[in-house]
């Protein structure tokens, strides 16, 4: 059974930095195909993808927040970390951890974790 | 703004069938990407409905379905019920952006 649990703060001040962590269990990251994305969704909004860490340690960003996103696994710990830099109040979100897998031309979501919803104010 | 873009709402009566367009462009759907589909239940995370175009993950009902031509997909939802009332998601694989893209959702409503 494949579930995952985003945790960190539930509020942070402007340009502050944001550290992320989802904790999963039921796979391994270092299985071959594998992924871990973050997601996250502001308030009455749609969904919006941030990064992929892929089994083999290679990384991908949302081109608009490549600059300030940083993404990494620690497989021994079952857990992969984002990190956001210079948060502003449009940054409010819930976001989510996701279990990534290969369809037949790209890979999709298909299991998610509950989401952190995190506020930026001062 | 979505690189895929989907209608803000649809809305049908109870055993009706909807659809649900997403259409993106060259450089997405129409380089062969797949296109999944995402349910979001009221204050839930969003749940995998159909993966690689028309594929159900165990346990989705056959009402619903996913096709994907040229440059759009779509997902349709036969005998609409009560409980298919949510946000719908399409995403894709864009390769001029160089990253994954979701549509800006459709909201279902059952009247």
């Amino acid at each position: 059974q494949i579930t995952l649990k985003e945790s960190g703060p539930t509020l942070v001040k402007p340009t502050q930095t944001l550290t992320l962590t989802c904790t999963f269990s039921g796979f391994s990251l270092s299985t071959i195909g594998v992924g871990v994305g973050w997601i996250r969704q502001p308030p009455g909004k749609a969904l919006e993808w941030l990064a992929l860490i892929f089994w083999d340690d290679d990384k991908r960003y949302s081109p608009s927040l490549k600059s300030r996103l940083t993404i990494s696994k620690d497989t021994s710990k079952n857990q992969v970390v984002l990190t956001m830099t210079n948060m502003d109040p449009v940054d409010t979100a819930t976001y989510y951890c996701a279990h990534s897998t290969y369809g037949s031309q790209n890979y999709y979501f298909d299991y998610w974790g509950q989401g952190t919803l995190v506020a930026v104010s001062s | 703004q979505s690189v895929l873009t989907q209608p803000p709402s649809v809305s049908g009566a109870p055993g009706q069938r909807v659809t649900i367009s997403c259409t993106g462009s060259s450089s997405n759907i129409g380089a062969g990407y797949d296109v999944h589909w995402y349910q979001q239940l009221p204050g839930t995370a969003p749940k995998v409905l159909i993966y690689s175009n028309n594929n159900r993950p165990s346990g989705v009902p056959d009402r619903f379905s996913g096709s994907r031509s040229g440059t759009s997909a779509s997902l349709a939802i036969t005998g609409l019920q009560a409980e298919d009332e949510a946000d719908y998601y399409c995403q894709s694989y864009d390769n001029s952006l160089s990253g994954y893209v979701f549509g800006a959702g459709t909201k279902v409503t059952v009247l």
